[in-house]
């Protein structure tokens, strides 16, 4: 069935390592999302895409980058850069109408 | 700034009992509002949206309803039951014209008692 996967669904890290959280869409949506998530906060976003081969900034992308080669993949890594790795993300697609469907995200601890 | 903010972190209801959770918006220029549903460690599950040339908007057993004089949008569940239990998030997309790129406020956690 069509859907969003994200692996893993929980990923250890030692601190000073980049690490990269998958994200998989069937759904044939030309735009993708990478979202943040804290305890007890709502969602804020690191990085979009609209189309292939092209990204945008989002609200909090310092310490992060993507790449979008293919229409069906939206990676994101995770530098040593990012001060606060430690949290729940969340990767989204969406269609034309706009509808945001988020996979089952990846929660990454960094020690 | 712009914000979305949920008047209360945590809303305990009666099973069978209808449920309203509210949330405030700071962007008058949002046309676009949306409501997730989260269970513990998964994604958030779109619910149902509105946009800002609605006032009210009806699906199954939920109901949003939007006033743009206060900048209040709030979400009714009706007959409200355990599986209904998880966080709630109001959404919307600001000024960006995007609907993907939302701002979500910080969450209502609905609890349901038997």
């Amino acid at each position: 069935d069509g859907g969003i996967t994200q692996s893993p669904k929980y990923l250890f890290r030692k601190e000073g390592q980049n690490v990269t959280l998958s994200c998989e869409q069937n759904l044939n949506h030309d735009a993708m999302y990478w979202y943040r998530q804290d305890p007890g906060q709502g969602l804020r976003l690191i990085y979009y895409s609209q189309i292939v081969n092209d990204f945008q900034k989002g609200d909090i992308a310092e310490g992060y980058s993507v790449s979008r080669e293919k229409k069906e993949s939206f990676p994101l890594t995770v530098t040593s850069a990012q001060k606060n790795p430690t949290a729940f993300y969340l990767c989204a697609s969406s269609n034309r109408e706009g509808t945001l469907h988020f996979g089952n995200g990846t929660r990454l601890t960094v020690t | 700034g712009e914000s979305v903010g949920l008047h209360l972190p945590t809303l305990s209801v009666q099973e069978g009992d209808n449920s309203i959770i509210n949330c405030a918006y700071s962007n008058s220029a949002s046309d676009y509002f949306i409501w997730y549903k989260q269970e513990s460690g998964k994604g958030p599950q779109f619910i149902i949206d509105i946009r800002s040339n609605m006032d009210k908007r009806q699906g199954q057993r939920v109901t949003v309803l939007l006033n743009k004089t206060v900048k209040h949008l709030s979400l009714q569940i009706a007959a409200t039951q355990p599986g209904d239990s998880a966080v709630y998030f109001c959404a919307d997309q600001g000024n960006s014209g995007n609907t993907g790129k939302l701002i979500f406020g910080q969450g209502t956690t609905l609890q349901v008692k038997p």
